[in-house]
């Protein structure tokens, strides 16, 4: 079947703009992760989903990073007012949460590669 | 907290040549352990995991890991590389801590290189 998909899958941007990066996960998969991947801080989490619960946002470096979730499907990652070290690869996760929590692989997308200039 | 440490950010093998990555966590609670692996321009690949039951786990493309508790070790091994292997890995953790997150905390990656 099909995994999970992210657009775009490279995105250039000047300092100071705002930017979207989206997720689809797999159909039927109720958790969904987003990580970022960068030469300096390695793989860090960011931001996680489950069902019709409030998100944990512990790993959002700053308020000018947000995310949504509709229909608990869809996932789009929101970076305001870009800086230079936002560059970094985004990668979303998926998994069937259910009642194997943290047991249950997640299955990651290609990414987003970012490079604010 | 949780946390992992993969000793070695660059492991060069000869193909035909044992491979062994080399991965500690640290954990509070009996941790869930998986091993990814990254080739390039692409998302993470599950390789195995460990969560409960046999310490021995196997998984895709001949690579298996060992859970030992005593060490708090998860080395990845693999009997005879192939030059397809080359790429970067990495070790995480969660944990079945009720009421968190279950988020993967991450190594720094090791990344193999296969020699002719």
């Amino acid at each position: 079947g099909a995994g999970v998909s992210q657009s775009p899958s490279n995105k250039v941007t000047e300092k100071g703009k705002d930017v979207e990066l989206r997720c689809d996960p797999i159909s039927g998969h109720t958790a969904l992760y987003w990580y970022r991947q960068s030469l300096g801080q390695g793989l860090e989490f960011l931001i996680y989903f489950q069902g019709n619960s409030a998100p944990d946002k512990s790993g959002l470096p700053s308020d000018r990073f947000s995310a949504e979730r509709t229909g608990g499907s869809v996932s789009t990652l929101k970076i305001q007012r870009t800086q230079q070290e936002d560059s970094a690869v985004y990668l979303c996760a998926s998994s069937l949460a259910a009642s194997g929590g943290a047991r249950e692989t997640q299955y990651f997308g290609p990414g987003t590669r970012l490079l604010v200039l | 907290a949780q946390s992992v440490t993969q000793l070695g950010s660059h492991v060069s093998v000869s193909e035909g040549a044992l491979v062994l990555l080399r991965c500690n966590y640290s954990s509070s609670v009996p941790p869930y352990l998986f091993w990814y692996v990254q080739y390039p321009n692409q998302g993470l690949q599950l390789l195995l995991k460990y969560t409960t039951g046999a310490t021995l786990v196997k998984g895709i493309n001949g690579f298996e890991a060992e859970f030992k508790k005593s060490e708090t070790s998860f080395h990845l091994t693999k009997p005879s590389a192939h030059m397809s292997d080359a790429a970067e890995y990495f070790c995480a953790v969660s944990t079945a801590q009720r009421g968190a997150t279950n988020k993967l905390i991450f190594g720094t990656g090791t990344l193999l290189a296969v020699q002719p």
